[in-house]
């Protein structure tokens, strides 16, 4: 049972651009987000995070929204960059520390 | 100085052997953790080792051991491979404060390829 869903496998946007990326969950006692960001051959990096009694945080070019009533997240990235290309992960936890990852956007920023 | 580091990065082997995996953390973090990513790109949590103690253990067949001589090492090891055990293995390790689980360090990956 995936908990954590990234419907969109990929992505591309061009350079400047915004880039939008979606996470739904249904476990309902998740209550902290967070975002990693995958290069190929290295492991995934943490970018951002938001605990759900926050709606919003934001940190540089990286925005991640949280809807909790529509149990939905995202990451907005503006302005994209071509360094940005690469898998995103969305992931959740509760307070038993079992976080549960989806299975990755992968964004590609065209010059 | 890398983080969380994993030997091997790659590793091929036949149906039925055993093999292990190496994990080692450097950050002084207490809790470390055994994902599996498989052929859909899921990243699956295997175990969580909390000072060295046993927190997680998703439904994981036990012919995968994990092992953890100290709060810095982190070691699986498979037995009787199987094709399905084909995967990308992550270690990752992260602080835990209370019952909340701080962000997780990855490792490179360790690719098993069972033939």
């Amino acid at each position: 049972d995936q908990q954590v869903k990234q419907n969109s496998p990929s992505l591309s946007v061009q350079e400047g651009r915004i880039s939008i990326l979606n996470c739904d969950y249904t476990n309902s006692m998740f209550d902290y987000f967070l975002w990693y960001k995958k290069y190929p051959a290295e492991g995934p990096t943490f970018l951002i995070s938001i605990s759900s009694i926050k709606d919003k945080n934001e940190d540089g070019r990286f925005t991640v929204f949280l809807n909790k009533s529509a149990k939905h997240l995202s990451l907005h990235i503006v302005p994209s960059q071509p360094g940005d290309s690469a898998v995103y992960f969305c992931a959740a936890s509760a307070h038993n520390n079992d976080m549960r990852f989806g299975a990755g956007t992968r964004l590609t920023v065209k010059p | 100085d890398t983080a969380v580091s994993q030997t091997p990065k790659y590793l091929v082997t036949q149906m039925g052997n055993d093999k292990s995996i190496k994990c080692e953390q450097n950050l002084g973090h207490d809790t470390m953790y055994w994902y599996k990513q498989d052929s859909k790109k899921f990243l699956k949590i295997m175990f969580s080792y909390n000072n060295k103690e046993l927190i997680i253990n998703e439904t994981v067949p036990n012919r995968f051991s994990p092992k953890s001589p100290d709060k810095a090492h982190l070691n699986l090891h498979i037995n009787s491979l199987e094709l399905g055990d084909s995967a990308v293995y992550f270690c990752a390790s992260s602080w835990t404060s209370g019952r909340r689980t701080g962000e997780l360090f990855f490792g490179e990956g360790s690719r098993l390829t069972v033939l």
